[in-house]
C-alpha cells in the first residue's frame, strides 16, 4: 500500500488531454513540493515535474504540474504514443525522505 | 553531461549478503545528495535510502523496511556511492537504482542509474 493514491490506469485517444491524480496527507504532499516521473517500459525513471510545477530542460510543455492542499495533478496534453508509460509522482514525507504514489498506468488509444 | 553507472547486483541465497555501486561522473558528487530506490518486479517505486552531501557529513537515513539491514557508503575518490545489503530477503527481490537528489529540492531525484537487478532465491 503506498503513501500517496494514484489512479492504476488512464487512457486517452492522441491528441487529447490526460489528468493523473496523486492524492496524499498533511504529513507528505500537504507540507512539501510534489515531483513527478516518467518510466517507459524496460527503462528507469525520469524526472518530469518537480517544485510542483516545474519542468526540467528538455521536458516539453505538454506535461504540467499542479498542487493544491494535499492532492496534485499531472496533465499531459497533446498526448502521443510515445507517452504511453507508468507515471509517479513523489514527495517527502515526514516519516520518510521521499514517498510514491503506487503508479498510473497511461494508455494512448 | 551526469551519468550513474550501476554495477553489482546478481543471484543472492536468503540469509545473504550484496554490494551495489554507482559510480557518478559529470557533477560534483560531493555536493549532492544521493538516493537508492527499488522496484519489485511488476511493482511500484520504494525509497530505499539517502546518503546527504559533504557540507551534511554524508549523514546517512534508511527506509524501515531496510534499516538495519543496509548500508549506504560513498568513495570520494572514486565518486561512487555504494549500497551494502545483508539478511537480504525474498521480498527485497527488486531494481535497484542509484538516484541524485536535485540540488536544493530535496523532494526531486533528477538523474537515475540503469538499474541493477538483484534476485534473492534459493
Amino acid at each position: 500500500q503506498s503513501v500517496l493514491t494514484q489512479p492504476p490506469s488512464v487512457s486517452a485517444a492522441p491528441g487529447q488531454k490526460v489528468t493523473i491524480s496523486c492524492s496524499g496527507s498533511i504529513s507528505n504532499i500537504g507540507n512539501n513540493y510534489i515531483s513527478w516521473y516518467q518510466q517507459l517500459p524496460g527503462t528507469a525513471p525520469k524526472l518530469l515535474i518537480f517544485e510542483n510545477n516545474k519542468r526540467p530542460s528538455g521536458i516539453p510543455d505538454r506535461f504540467s504540474g499542479s498542487k493544491s492542499g494535499t492532492s496534485a495533478t499531472l496533465d499531459i496534453t497533446g498526448l502521443q504514443t510515445g507517452d504511453e508509460a507508468d507515471y509517479y509522482c513523489g514527495t517527502r514525507d515526514t516519516s520518510l525522505s521521499i514517498v510514491f504514489g503506487g503508479g498510473t498506468k497511461l494508455t494512448v488509444l | 553531461e551526469v551519468q550513474l553507472v550501476q554495477s553489482g547486483g546478481g543471484l543472492v541465497q536468503p540469509g545473504g549478503s550484496l554490494r551495489l555501486s554507482c559510480a557518478a561522473s559529470g557533477f560534483s558528487f560531493s555536493d549532492y545528495y544521493m538516493d537508492w530506490v527499488r522496484q519489485a518486479p511488476g511493482k511500484g517505486l520504494e525509497w530505499v535510502g539517502r546518503s546527504r552531501n559533504k557540507d551534511h557529513s554524508y549523514a546517512t537515513e534508511y527506509a524501515a523496511s531496510v534499516d538495519g539491514r543496509c548500508t549506504i557508503s560513498r568513495d570520494e575518490s572514486k565518486n561512487s556511492l555504494y549500497l551494502q545489503m545483508s539478511s537480504l530477503k525474498s521480498e527485497d527481490t527488486a531494481v535497484y537504482y542509484c538516484t541524485r537528489v536535485r540540488g536544493g529540492v530535496v523532494t526531486a531525484l533528477d538523474s537515475w542509474g540503469q538499474g541493477t537487478l538483484v534476485t534473492v532465491s534459493s
